[in-house]
């Protein structure tokens, strides 16, 4: 399995509350991306990167930023968390050859 | 990147092969196949990809038309835990940060 981490793995938090989880990598892939997953749909993606520093949006990134200073980590941040936030968020992570994509255990997050 | 259109279910006898069709009758010259699955509740697993030949590793075949407008994922011989949603994504490998857009795929059950 490829070396990804993500935490926490669970959070219950309050609307209004900024909320940051944490992908880690030990892969040294380039290329890092956060999705969320909701009951009856696929995955959604939320933000990528591309690089240290170099980050893009994917189709719902509104209300999520993230960050990238290492190649390991890759930061999703919910500024000011609501309860259609709630949902399962997956990291993965791709090499710049293939490009096929790793997955993360996920995180599960609520806002109450 | 291009669309697919995957049935939403499907069953399958456990020891028998598990045929799994896609279309993706826009797909351009420089797009690949890629297939993941989804087990309950678990991060999505890569599976195998393709561009125009037939692909085969040690989990599954894939069988790509000539004409490219389909694929389909073979599992030679599917077991119980082979019951998962199995995801079909077309897209560009060099471009777009290698980012996928995921559909709501096929669930496959394998009944005993």
């Amino acid at each position: 399995d490829a070396g990804i981490t993500q935490s926490p793995r669970h959070k219950v938090t309050e609307t209004g509350t900024p909320v940051t989880l944490r992908c880690h990598q030990t892969e040294n892939h380039r290329y890092m991306y956060w999705y969320r997953q909701d009951p009856g749909h696929g995955l959604r993606l939320i933000h990528y990167s591309y690089g240290v520093k170099d980050t893009d949006k994917g189709e719902v990134s509104d209300g999520y930023s993230v960050s990238r200073s290492k190649t390991e980590d890759f930061l999703l941040t919910l500024e000011s968390a609501t309860s259609s936030q709630t949902s399962v968020y997956f990291c993965a992570i791709s090499d710049g050859r293939t490009y096929e994509q790793y997955f993360g255990p996920g995180t599960r997050l609520t806002v109450t | 990147d291009a669309k697919t259109t995957q049935p939403t279910s499907m069953d399958c006898a456990e020891g028998r092969a598990a045929n799994l069709p896609c279309n993706h009758s826009t797909i351009s010259g420089n797009e690949y196949v890629y297939w993941y699955r989804q087990i309950h509740s678990q991060g999505p697993q890569y599976i195998i990809h393709g561009l125009k030949n037939n692909e085969t590793n040690e989990m599954a075949s894939l069988i790509i038309t000539e004409d490219r407008k389909s694929s389909t994922l073979i599992l030679p011989h599917a077991t119980l835990r082979d019951t998962a949603v199995y995801y079909c994504i077309v897209r560009v490998a060099e471009t777009n940060a290698g980012k996928s857009t995921f559909g709501d795929g096929t669930t496959l059950t394998v009944k005993p």
